[in-house]
């Protein structure tokens, strides 16, 4: 994939969790347009964050996103059985591919 | 609200022709700061963007797909389609419609998505 994600992360009920999305100074270095999405199985993917740290309504505070570099992350504060999914990272580019995505980090809750 | 809805053949063979069309409602398909979109997920694995459609516009394409594709839009129906050609059992997926933004503050992200469509490519 494009940007870079770790195959899965974990965490406790309640605790914090940080997913990470490594681009290039195409995408993620260059723009603050970077937008996280949320899947569960047999489903489709849901935004839950765009324009790096922009929440949609209706999404809940718990997940923040923000940027350093060429890496933008995704927290999920006090998780719960429900935030047990697949999230994506996309970012935009300026050509030739407008959109990469990461290859998704699954979320187990302990 | 905006909901989109993805049809089209579940079962393609070989070197033939996807087609597939999203049909919208709660939004028109040609209003200006909408762009809409086409995206792909084989089977347990990560999502494609596939292509980037504006009523006004010549549409953007993904470089890997840029050969095979064509997309329209159509006003009258409120719907676009993407057409996939030769395609090959790589070419298996989930195909997704959904709306885009793209303004100077704000791009790259899709909300709402169709459910889906599965499309099987084989003999």
């Amino acid at each position: 994939s494009d940007l870079t994600q770790p195959a899965s992360v974990s965490g406790s009920p309640g605790q914090s969790i940080t997913i990470s999305c490594s681009g290039s100074s195409h995408d993620v270095t260059a723009y603050n347009f970077v937008s996280w999405y949320q899947q569960y199985p047999g489903k489709a993917p849901k935004l839950i964050i765009y324009d790096v740290s922009r929440r949609p309504s209706g999404v809940s505070n718990r997940f923040s996103g923000s940027k350093s570099g060429n890496t933008a992350s995704l927290t999920i504060s006090g998780l719960q059985g429900e935030d047990e999914a697949d999230y994506y990272c996309s970012a935009y580019r300026s050509s030739g591919t407008l959109l990469v995505f990461g290859g998704g980090t699954k979320v187990t809750v302990l | 609200q905006v909901q989109l809805q993805e049809s089209g053949p579940g079962l393609v063979k070989p070197s033939e022709t996807l087609s597939l069309t999203c049909l919208v409602s709660g939004a028109s398909v040609n209003t200006d700061d909408n762009y809409w979109a086409w995206i792909r997920q084989p089977p347990g694995k990560g999502l494609e963007w596939i292509a980037y459609i504006h009523y006004s516009g010549s549409p953007n394409y993904n470089p890997s797909l840029k050969s095979r594709i064509t997309t329209s839009i159509d006003t009258t129906r409120n719907e676009f389609s993407l057409n996939l050609t030769a395609v090959t059992p790589a070419d298996t997926a989930i195909y997704y419609c959904a709306r885009g933004k793209i303004t100077a503050a704000s791009r790259g992200w899709f909300d709402p998505w169709g459910q889906g469509t599965l499309v099987t490519v084989s003999s």
